[in-house]
């Protein structure tokens, strides 16, 4: 079955640990995008990505970092975490043609202590 | 530039009531629509979308969608809620242009009183 993945659901860490959260989708789609989202629920995104070696900055400032070896792998990078990363991370991935909007991951909740 | 704005952050109703989330665009193109459902502790589930063709959509759990290009309106109805349907909804706005991203709205929490 087509689907996106991410691991892990829920991590917590200590402050100045390096982090990579997973994403990955079998559905072959070209575009994928990571999102953080607030306890108020608003979206921001934050990467995305149209294709394998492409990756760019989204709307929001992140300290993190991703990268796109593999259409179907998309991981984010914290270098040092820290207290004001605790959020949800969502994984998204689409097709290159817009109507079918984004399938999305089942999220890491991430807290850093 | 396009963007969502969705009336009101939390709406409630009671269970068997009439749900209305609202949802505005803006749009220089003509824009394709979403409605996404998020359970606690999950990613976005897609309810129903719009992109040509009849302007009345269906989606699951009963939710439909009109699009209405003279208001710029996307709303979401269901005749009944149920108690299942307490979740986030986001409206979500894009176009066929280029490589044109998905704009979300901030959201509407929806509770349903027993």
């Amino acid at each position: 079955e087509a689907d996106i993945y991410q691991t892990p659901r829920y991590l917590v860490i200590g402050t100045g640990k390096k982090i990579t959260l997973e994403c990955s989708q079998t559905m072959g789609h070209d575009k994928m995008y990571w999102y953080q989202q607030d306890p108020g629920m608003e979206l921001h995104l934050i990467h995305y990505s149209y294709g394998v070696n492409s990756t760019e900055k989204g709307d929001l400032s992140s300290e993190s970092t991703v990268s796109r070896i593999r259409t179907e792998h998309f991981p984010l990078t914290l270098e040092s975490a820290r207290p004001s990363h605790t959020s949800q991370y969502l994984c998204a991935s689409s097709e290159y043609i817009q109507g079918d909007g984004y399938t999305f991951g089942s999220g890491t909740r991430l807290t850093v202590v | 530039a396009q963007s969502v704005t969705q009336l009101g952050s939390h709406v409630s109703v009671s269970e068997g009531a009439l749900v209305l989330l609202r949802c505005n665009y803006s749009s220089s193109v003509p824009p394709y629509l979403f409605w996404y459902v998020q359970y606690p502790n999950q990613g976005l589930q897609l309810l129903l979308k719009y992109t040509t063709g009849a302007t009345l959509v269906k989606g699951i759990n009963g939710f439909e969608a009109e699009f209405k290009k003279s208001e710029t309106s996307f709303h979401l109805t269901k005749p009944s809620a149920h108690m299942s349907d307490a979740a986030e909804y986001f409206c979500a706005v894009t176009s066929n242009f280029g490589n044109e991203k998905l704009t979300f709205g901030t959201g509407t929490r929806l509770t349903i009183i027993p």
